[in-house]
């Protein structure tokens, strides 16, 4: 089974704080994807990767930047968190364009 | 750019009852279309897609339609039952193609009451 994990579940950080939010992957997918999901606003893509070092912008990349070293690691990072930032996170990823994308659990980041 | 309006937000059946969400996007050249289903406290699952090849897909008590004049994909589920019950998102491929990317639409809740 394809397996998407991310590093925390809940997220607890002080505005201002530079914050790392890590996700892996164990099937060898060239795409890798960062939600937001809020309430009544659905899923809204941040940021994805269709390869290694590479990354292209989502509807909502403001605030956020991404890192992608590793083919299985993607991370999002909040460079100075604030509190419109406070939201569940989603990572995905998927072997190609236009195949199933597979989400992990989420971390529910609450920024005080 | 792409625009994917879906409805209703909210929808509650009794559990046997069958279940329609609609949903529409904005741009003539999307060619994927797939559902999501959304536990709680979960992340979203792929439940069924379609291409835009395709009228017509089925798999069990799950299908999905595709309208492409009028550019509009629908999710139907037969036989609801109490497990049925989740949040279900659609999504569309963006204008100028895709590298991977979807738009989603907000999503519809699902209640089924046994």
């Amino acid at each position: 089974d394809v397996k998407v994990t991310q590093s925390s579940r809940y997220l607890v950080k002080r505005t201002g704080e530079k914050v790392f939010l890590e996700c892996v992957q164990d099937m060898d997918h060239e795409n890798m994807f960062w939600y937001r999901q809020d309430p009544g606003l659905g899923l809204r893509l941040i940021y994805f990767s269709y390869d290694v070092k590479m990354k292209e912008k989502g509807d909502i990349p403001e605030g956020y930047s991404v890192s992608r070293e590793k083919k299985e690691r993607f991370s999002l990072i909040l460079e100075s968190a604030s509190t419109n930032q406070t939201s569940m996170y989603l990572c995905a990823s998927s072997p190609g364009p236009l195949y199933e994308q597979y989400f992990g659990p989420g971390t529910r980041l609450t920024v005080t | 750019g792409e625009n994917v309006e879906q409805h209703p937000s909210t929808l509650s059946v009794q559990e046997g009852d069958s279940a329609v969400i609609k949903c529409t996007y904005s741009d003539s050249a999307s060619n994927y279309f797939p559902w999501y289903k959304q536990e709680l406290g979960k992340g979203p699952q792929l439940i069924i897609d379609i291409r835009s090849n395709v009228g017509e897909k089925k798999d069990q008590r799950i299908a999905v339609t595709l309208n492409k004049t009028a550019k509009h994909f629908s999710l139907h589920i037969t036989e609801t039952q109490p497990e049925d019950s989740a949040v279900y998102f659609c999504a569309a491929t963006p204008p100028g193609g895709s590298q991977g990317n979807l738009i989603f639409g907000k999503g519809t809740k699902l209640s089924v009451k046994p």
